[in-house]
């Protein structure tokens, strides 16, 4: 049973630097969905893709953030010059169709230093 | 805006015993769904249960079941015959019918005692 994946599982940067994420969605699913969490809080939705279709962003998605599915099926998550603040658990999901079920990865644990 | 509260940060209970996990919500939708999601330490997030607002009938997964009260905007969870393994934390999730922005609430830390 292949599940969502993320990569990497760990990421220690410095501020100011930039990074990437990965997540690779269950094959068959052409809803994408990446959310924040902090420690101690509930995930936070930043943004939604429907195949390469960028459609719908979070206000907690500032300019530093950019997403992209460019072939509808991976999506990768930047942010450029990072701050402490950004210390969080990036997590992404994928759905089958719009009111699905939201299959969650293990996440991306990202710290800032 | 919707907002989703879970007014327990920590239960415990006694393993075999039950244990209900409260959680109420903010909107002025009609047509939305409710989640209850499940991460153990150090693992990813999987779902529990799930409830259409437009369904009376409560949802009901094996062990695990709902309280949901739509006018009173409420959303508990039941879990019965608690196991060692149900330890986690649980959150409550809300997203409009016509809408992906999910909202979670706090999440309620769930131990279980053997």
């Amino acid at each position: 049973d292949t599940g969502v994946s993320q990569d990497p599982r760990h990421k220690i940067t410095k501020r100011g630097q930039n990074v990437t994420f990965r997540c690779d969605p269950i094959s068959e699913h052409n809803r994408l969905y990446w959310y924040r969490q902090t420690l101690g809080q509930g995930p936070e939705f930043l943004t939604y893709f429907q195949n390469e279709a960028q459609l719908e962003k979070s206000r907690l998605l500032s300019d530093r953030f950019s997403a992209e599915r460019p072939k509808g099926s991976f999506s990768t998550l930047e942010i450029q010059r990072t701050e402490q603040g950004d210390s969080a658990m990036y997590l992404c999901a994928s759905s089958p169709f719009q009111v699905g079920t939201q299959y969650f990865g293990p996440g991306t644990r990202l710290t800032v230093l | 805006a919707q907002t989703v509260t879970q007014s327990q940060p920590e239960m415990s209970v006694q393993e075999a015993e039950t244990v209900t996990l409260s959680c109420t919500y903010d909107t002025s939708e009609s047509d939305y769904y409710l989640f209850w999601y499940k991460q153990p330490p150090s693992r990813q997030m999987i779902l529990v249960i799930r409830q259409e607002a437009y369904k009376q009938q409560n949802a009901t997964e094996n062990r695990f079941s709902v309280n949901f009260q739509k006018a009173a905007k409420s959303f508990s969870l039941k879990i019965s015959d608690s196991q060692l393994g149900d330890a986690a934390m649980y959150f409550c999730a809300y997203r409009p019918y016509n809408n992906n922005d999910m909202r979670f609430g706090a999440g309620t830390r769930l131990t279980v005692k053997p």
